[in-house]
């Protein structure tokens, strides 16, 4: 089984700050994929970044970068200067990376980005 | 394309009663999931389906929940004798295939039991 921490349950900076979100997981797996993703008020999950478990290089997707520490279970999100858009709710999740498993999330991060 | 559709947005249901919620996935994506997410948490999963089988259902919680997707396209996620504990909202979402897949998801079903 799978579990995943989220202990910010919110968190807010103003416009253009950089903002990291934390996230510890645990898991039994040897092969396995971590995610971020957003949730606004429409409810729609939106996926922001991923990193597969075997990689050991920091995923990055333009504004969002990851910190992922594989021996302390840590996969942090960083946010550079952040835009009001980025308000939201930010899961992390993980998978296994045994085949097409379903996703086991965190709790959330409601991230409020003040102008 | 469009993506991941479900009907309906917002369901309303007493007590005791069934429910049916529709998920329409992203045309030729063989991976369906289900998810609960129950106010102020993350998604659970439910169910996953590859084609029309279910190769994964631990997450129902009992046997009220049941899900089928007929011709590995739309899914069908039914609830019967509905509880007030029932309520959350829903996610379908459906990816290509098994593997690194992304997962892309629809905007949910709302469902409150009165």
């Amino acid at each position: 089984a799978q579990t995943v921490t989220q202990s910010q349950p919110e968190m807010s900076v103003q416009e253009a700050e950089t903002v990291t979100l934390s996230c510890t997981y645990d898991t039994s797996e040897s092969n396995y994929y971590l995610f971020w993703y957003k949730q606004p008020p429409s409810r729609q999950m939106i996926l922001v970044i991923r990193q597969e478990a075997y990689k050991q290089q920091n995923a990055t997707e333009n504004r969002f970068s990851v910190n992922f520490q594989k021996a302390a279970k840590s996969f942090s999100l960083k946010i550079s200067d952040s835009q009001l858009g980025d308000t939201a709710m930010y899961f992390c999740a993980s998978r296994s990376g045994g085949g097409a498993d379903g996703l086991t999330f965190g709790k959330g991060t409601h991230l409020i980005i003040q102008p | 394309g469009a993506g991941v559709s479900q009907t309906p947005s917002n369901k309303v249901t007493e007590k005791g009663k069934y429910v049916e919620l529709r998920c329409d996935p992203i045309s030729g994506h063989t991976a369906l999931y289900w998810y609960r997410q129950s106010l102020g948490q993350g998604p659970e999963f439910l169910i996953y389906f590859q084609g029309t089988g279910a190769a994964d259902d631990s997450g129902l919680p009992n046997d009220r929940f049941f899900a089928v997707r007929p011709e590995g396209s739309v899914s069908t996620l039914k609830i019967q004798r509905t509880e007030r504990g029932d309520s959350a909202v829903y996610l379908c979402a459906s990816s290509e295939s098994s593997g690194m897949g992304e997962q892309y998801f629809g905007p949910g079903t709302r469902l409150t039991v009165t």
